[in-house]
């Protein structure tokens, strides 16, 4: 088992949507929870963080927490064509410098 | 805030010779971590480095080494090359001490031939 499973994909969602981007993390100790997004040929690009269980929203995004479940998740609200990349799901232990990586989920938000 | 900073952005080697990446961080991040992103693997951890220590290594080969500099800059090695060492090498800069962002750098592209 991976230490952290995100959605198969592609995942493909008409513009104005909500796109549901899922991840699961084996490790109970796990305390800091990260979304990046990776365009084409681009380097990872942090936008949301979560540490406590719930919701944390900014702008468009919503990434939910739950830790008892070990499940954190990434919601896109309108989703736009530029929203479009692969979305990347990465867990740390507090105070450890590694952060584990999803393979990630690819989003294509079609016009 | 300039961002991440590696140099350089693409490299073209030869099997058994050896490399150098370097990387500048954040203007004020102390902690800079390296990894390697390939199709087949994914964003793999190679270590971590914080106040010219390293902290975390992943499981990669002793030919790959990093060391850390006092005004945070960070360089990793690879030595004797191998085809597999093909990947996009990033950087990552996180200002430590309680904050666990990290912010990744453009990348160096490798490519061994």
């Amino acid at each position: 088992q991976k230490e952290v499973e995100q959605n198969s994909g592609p995942l493909s969602v008409p513009e104005g949507a909500i796109a549901s981007l899922n991840c699961t993390y084996s490790d109970r100790v796990s305390q800091s929870f990260f979304w990046y997004r990776q365009y084409s040929g681009k380097s990872p690009e942090l936008i949301m963080s979560i540490y406590s269980n719930g919701d944390k929203e900014d702008g468009r995004f919503t990434a939910q927490l739950n830790k008892a479940s070990q499940y954190v998740s990434l919601l896109i609200r309108d989703s736009q064509p530029s929203d479009s990349a692969t979305y990347l799901c990465a867990v740390k232990r507090t105070n450890a410098g590694k952060s584990t990586f999803g393979d990630g989920t690819t989003l294509t938000v079609k016009p | 805030k300039a961002g991440v900073t590696q140099t350089p952005r693409y490299l073209i080697k030869t099997r058994g010779q050896q490399v150098t990446l370097s990387c500048s961080p954040i203007s004020g991040h102390r902690s800079v971590s390296w990894y390697q992103q390939t199709p087949g693997q994914g964003l793999q951890f190679l270590f971590e480095y914080f106040s010219e220590t390293q902290r975390n290594k992943g499981n990669f080969p002793g030919r790959f080494s990093g060391r850390q500099f006092s005004n945070s800059r960070s360089e990793m090695n690879v030595s004797t090359l191998e085809l597999g060492d093909s990947a996009l090498y990033l950087c990552a800069s996180s200002p430590g001490g309680g904050s666990y962002e990290q912010y990744f750098g453009p990348g160096t592209r490798l490519t061994v031939t």
